[in-house]
């Protein structure tokens, strides 16, 4: 069965940082694109960061870019969210989701989604 | 960066009612296009994937169609367990991106 938990969530102050784990099983990680998205409260989802499955190819969204570093560790079968100088608007619960690569741009509509873990930036 | 345009924003409809909801990218996007449906405090979930394909397991009332540019989701007969809300998202190119989304209420 595949699963995907995200762990690491909790109140930070602005400015402060913060590390999102997901923990995959029950696939092959390493075969699978892997992205963040967030949701900040009453907001639909926004698109965050993906990686592949080599880490190889990153990207990031602009409102994140130069503070948010993905990586993932495919021995362990994890997938890390580093969050810097965290701002209010950051406040979102945050998904992991899995994305079987087509191209180095283009994948699959991602399938499996963790249930999220909640970042809350307020002092 | 490529907008999704999803329309309507929210719907009032009845059980049994037909409903569609449309997705209108930016650009072409192929068929790099796929349906969700979200209830409050869970995860999306995934309801259509390239454009038309049925995920395993989501009722056959739920279908996909389109390409490039114009896509919509269709449901056949709204049952009271769609009540949701329901977003597109293209995954062609990065950024990655959603449509606004769209509420499903009861009438």
């Amino acid at each position: 069965e595949v699963q995907l938990v995200e762990s690491g969530g909790g109140l930070v102050k602005p400015g402060g940082s913060l590390r999102l784990s997901c923990a995959a099983s029950g696939f092959t990680f390493n075969n699978y694109n892997m992205n963040w998205v967030r949701q900040a409260p009453g907001k639909g989802p926004e698109w965050v960061s993906s990686i592949d499955g080599g880490s190889n190819y990153i990207y990031y969204a602009d409102s994140v870019r130069g503070r948010f570093t993905i990586s993932r560790d495919n021995a362990n079968k994890s997938l890390f969210l580093q969050m810097n100088s965290l701002r209010g608007e950051d406040t979102a619960v945050y998904y992991c989701a899995r994305e079987l690569p087509i191209t180095m741009v283009r994948g699959e509509t991602p399938d499996y989604w963790g249930q999220g873990t909640r970042v809350t930036v307020s002092s | 960066d490529i907008q999704m345009t999803q329309s309507p924003s929210s719907l009032s409809a009845s059980v049994g009612d037909r409903v569609t909801i449309t997705c209108r990218a930016s650009q072409d996007i192929r068929n790099d296009l796929g349906w969700y449906q979200q209830k409050p405090g869970k995860a999306p979930k995934r309801l259509i994937y390239a454009a038309s394909s049925l995920q395993s397991g989501v009722p056959s009332r739920f279908s996909g169609s389109g390409s490039r540019t114009e896509f919509t989701l269709t449901i056949s007969s709204l049952q009271p367990e769609d009540f949701a809300t329901y977003y597109c998202l293209q995954h062609n190119s990065y950024p990655r991106t959603f449509g606004q989304g769209t509420t499903v209420e009861i009438k």
